[in-house]
């Protein structure tokens, strides 16, 4: 079973901060989700990434397959940014066995 | 996103109760997915549906009966649930299960 976390569990930056979130991971995979939470638990996929690197926006999403290491970053935070981010793997078995997930980081923009 | 909705969004029920949760998906995708979610712990996979056929249900006790008579609805059957199963029951969908998944808004349950 592959064991996912994710650093730092919680964070309080001021608005237009660079923001990182970090998520490791045990076993190897064949993609890498990044989702975002807002209170009320709608969950929205920010990204789907197998190697390299993803941009949306403010939004950048690498990912390192040697050593098993993805980061987040947020450019230019704002206050709609804050939300939880959560970190979820996807297994070799072509997604039969679903996400394992990471505990999530709670992010808190202040104006 | 509105192409995954669940129903209800908010239970309430008994130990002895039984209900049901409703997931539809409206994006044409042919996988299906129930996650559980309780407080402070991570999301964790319940059920895979591929193609209306169950792949996986990781252990989840017969108390949760899963059921997706087609591609574009699954249920999550609900009998002498315990306390501890409160939690937010989300349901997701993908085109492929290898795929992006997208999620539904939650069902919160608790569990009197």
């Amino acid at each position: 079973k592959n064991e996912v976390e994710q650093s730092p569990q919680n964070l309080t930056a001021q608005e237009g901060e660079f923001i990182t979130i970090n998520c490791s991971y045990s076993v190897g995979i064949s993609a890498l989700h990044w989702l975002q939470q807002h209170p009320g638990g709608g969950i929205v996929s920010l990204f789907m990434l197998s190697s390299g690197k993803k941009k949306h926006g403010r939004l950048i999403a690498t990912i390192n397959i040697q050593e098993k290491h993805s980061s987040l970053h947020i450019t230019a935070s704002h206050p709609r940014d804050s939300a939880v981010y959560i970190c979820a793997v996807m297994g070799t078995g072509g997604g039969a066995d679903g996400l394992t997930f990471g505990k999530g980081t709670h992010l808190i923009i202040q104006p | 996103e509105t192409g995954v909705t669940q129903t209800p969004r908010h239970l309430v029920m008994g130990m002895t109760n039984k209900k049901s949760l409703k997931c539809e998906q409206h994006l044409g995708h042919n996988a299906m997915y129930w996650y559980k979610q309780s407080a402070k712990k991570p999301l964790e996979l319940m059920f895979v549906y591929n193609f209306k056929e169950q792949t996986e249900n990781n252990s989840v006790p017969s108390r949760f009966s899963p059921e997706c008579p087609n591609s574009s609805h699954l249920f999550l059957h609900l009998h002498t649930l315990q306390p501890e199963d409160s939690a937010l029951y989300l349901c997701a969908s993908s085109q492929g299960a290898a795929n992006t998944q997208y999620f539904g808004p939650g069902t919160r349950l608790t569990v009197l």
